[in-house]
This record gives structure tokens, C-alpha cells and sequence, in this order.
């Protein structure tokens, strides 16, 4: 079945650094492709739509220039984290849709971000 | 404003329960409504569609416009049905709060 490879699984880094999470359509293209973040004991809450050679919509209150988000091709997103700081340690979960965004979603395993 | 309402944030029962996880949804326009299951250390899975209207793994849920509903059904539950149950609306995906099943034995 359709697979999403999220990429690094987990990331510990000092606060000032900018940190890039990778987001992999394996075996379909996906002209859309969602990033989300999950605090503990609560549920997904969606950021932003990537979307593939334009701009991403960011949902109200996240920052876009914090979270830079780069759909260069159908197969990859990424999200830049810039600057981290403690407050954006969170697991952040990337997905997309198969069937040119028709079908249903798959999400990648996510990944653990630790801001020291 | 879209919303998709999970009501319980934990449900335990006994093995060989009934289960019955709420799911309440509130936007315009036609539903389109899923259900994903996390594991343990697992990635989110889609369980089910309304579209489809299958059973997986025993489950079903069936759409209720008049109550605006999507409940989660499983009429004999097991151990390994224990996991997070997020329901899910739309095409970018609105995400319930989730509800932890524990099944006990």
C-alpha cells in the first residue's frame, strides 16, 4: 500500500538551530501533502498544506516564517524550522494523499523534536 | 467553523464488549468523514471511510446526517483493539481530539 517516509524519526538540538524535517511519498505522487503537530495526551493539530510548486496555506496562528515549508516536487515536502526554540520541541507528523488528493490520507511515523 | 467532536477521551471495557466510540461532526457541505487508529508506537492508520462503508477489523461506522454523526462500532471488542481512535473530516484533514480504547481482559 501507499507509504509516506518521514525523515529524521528524531532531532535534539540546541535552541537557535533550524531544523529540517523531509516528507516522502514512496510509491505515489502527491501534489498535497499536510504537516501537523501533536503535543502530548492531545490530538493533531494541522499547521499547513503544502502544496506542490506554490505556496503552502498555513492555518491561523501558525507562524510561516517559522515554519518554512518547501514542496519542490510530487514525491517530497519539507518543513524548516527556523530558529528553534524549547517551545517548538513537539512531534510533528507530515501526511499525504494519494489518487491526485482524492483518495485517502497516509501519514509518515513522525518526528520527535527536542529543543534543549 | 469545521469541527469534528470526540466526546470521551478514554473508553475502557471488558473484552468481549461492545464498543461504541463517538464521533460528532459540525461544518457545511457534504461530510467526508474517516476514522484513523494509532497503535502503540505505531503511525496513524485509516481504519475507515465513510464513503466505503466496510468493515475493518470488525468496525464499522455509519453515517448519521440527522445526528450528524460518525460513530465507531465494534460489537465484540478484543485486547488488541486497544489504541487511539481519532475521527477525521474533510480534505485537509480536521482531527477530532481523539479517544483511548483500553480493553481490558
Amino acid at each position: 500500500g501507499a507509504v509516506v517516509s518521514q525523515h529524521p524519526s528524531r532531532v535534539i538540538c540546541k535552541s537557535g538551530t533550524s531544523v529540517k524535517i523531509e516528507c516522502r511519498s514512496l510509491d505515489f505522487q502527491a501534489t498535497t501533502m499536510f504537516w501537523y503537530r501533536q503535543f502530548p495526551k492531545q490530538s493533531l493539530m494541522l499547521m499547513a498544506t503544502s502544496n506542490e510548486g506554490s505556496k503552502a496555506t498555513y492555518e491561523q496562528g501558525v507562524e510561516k516564517d517559522k515554519f518554512l515549508i518547501n514542496h519542490a516536487s510530487l514525491t517530497l515536502s519539507t518543513l524548516t524550522v527556523t530558529s528553534a526554540h524549547p517551545e517548538d520541541s513537539s512531534f510533528y507528523i507530515c501526511s499525504a494523499r494519494e489518487n491526485r488528493g482524492l483518495g485517502p490520507q497516509h501519514f509518515g511515523d513522525g518526528t520527535r523534536l527536542s529543543i534543549l | 467553523a469545521q469541527r469534528v467532536t470526540q466526546p470521551e477521551k478514554l473508553l475502557s471495557v471488558f473484552k468481549g464488549a461492545p464498543v461504541e466510540l463517538k464521533c460528532n461532526y459540525s461544518y457545511s457541505g457534504s461530510p467526508e468523514l474517516f476514522w484513523y487508529v494509532q497503535y502503540s508506537r505505531q503511525r496513524l492508520q485509516l481504519l475507515l471511510r465513510h464513503i466505503s462503508r466496510e468493515s475493518i477489523k470488525g468496525f464499522t461506522a455509519d453515517l448519521n446526517k440527522g445526528e450528524t454523526s460518525f460513530h465507531l462500532k465494534k460489537p465484540f471488542a478484543q485486547e488488541e483493539d486497544s489504541a487511539m481512535y481519532y475521527c477525521a473530516g474533510r480534505g485537509k484533514l480536521i482531527f477530532g481530539q481523539g479517544t483511548e480504547l483500553s480493553v481490558k481482559p
